[in-house]
């Protein structure tokens, strides 16, 4: 079935780096972006950016320019998300969440990927 | 950019009818037919109900509706459900913005 994997719960200290990985299945990953979405601890959620599977083209909210990296490995169907100079106020769950088959909109989610960052 | 302004929470009983609002502006909301709303149980992700404003995707029951007017948007659930309480999030793809979540509570 459809469906995006992600990597596994991280910590990190304040001024790491963190790379969380999104693995597509049961669809043709080029045809559908993927939308990179957070939320801190009891709080909503934030988009954090969007990459193209087709071409890797990408969409950075303006908080996260420069300190963000999205890519994707189309022979392997992954997204990935590199977050740097990890803040505390950077702990939350991060989704990664295709889309494209609704139009502008997330129709498939991955679990989330929770990671603390913690002195 | 500032979050959607959704209420932070809303309650009702068994089989009653709930709206939850989503107000933005005309950079947002009010430009645009592309938004989508989310429910999110507890440690769960959140799964789409609605996209491009009242259209639901397969296997979303019709209780679920979408309505826009103007700067905001609003969620309708009809004849509540135990399993409808949950967060809901409104998104609108211009200006990539999510609403700040609202707590619905079936009494």
């Amino acid at each position: 079935q459809v469906q995006l994997e992600q990597s596994g719960t991280e910590v990190k200290k304040p001024g790491a780096s963190v790379k969380i990985s999104c693995k597509a299945s049961g669809y043709t990953f080029t045809n559908y972006g993927i939308t990179w979405v957070r939320q801190a601890p009891g709080q909503g959620l934030e988009w954090m950016g969007w990459i193209s599977g087709y071409n890797g083209y990408t969409n950075y909210a303006q908080k996260f320019q420069g300190r963000v990296t999205m890519t994707t490995d189309r022979s392997t169907s992954t997204g990935y998300m590199e977050l740097r100079s990890l803040r505390c106020d950077d702990t939350a769950v991060y989704y990664c969440a295709r889309e494209g088959a609704t139009p502008y909109a997330f129709d498939i989610w991955g679990q989330g990927a929770m990671v603390t960052v913690s002195s | 950019q500032s979050a959607l302004t959704q209420p932070r929470s809303v309650s009702g009983s068994p089989g009653q009818s709930v709206t939850i609002s989503c107000t933005g502006s005309s950079s947002n909301i009010g430009g645009s037919n592309y938004v989508s709303w989310y429910q999110q149980h507890p440690g769960k992700a959140p799964k789409l109900i609605i996209y491009d404003v009242s259209k639901r995707p397969s296997g979303v029951p019709d209780r679920f509706s979408g309505s826009k007017s103007d700067n905001t948007a609003s969620l309708t659930i009809s004849g509540l459900q135990a399993e409808d309480e949950a967060a809901y999030y409104c998104y609108s793809y211009a200006g990539t913005l999510f609403g700040g979540g609202t707590k619905l509570t079936v009494l």
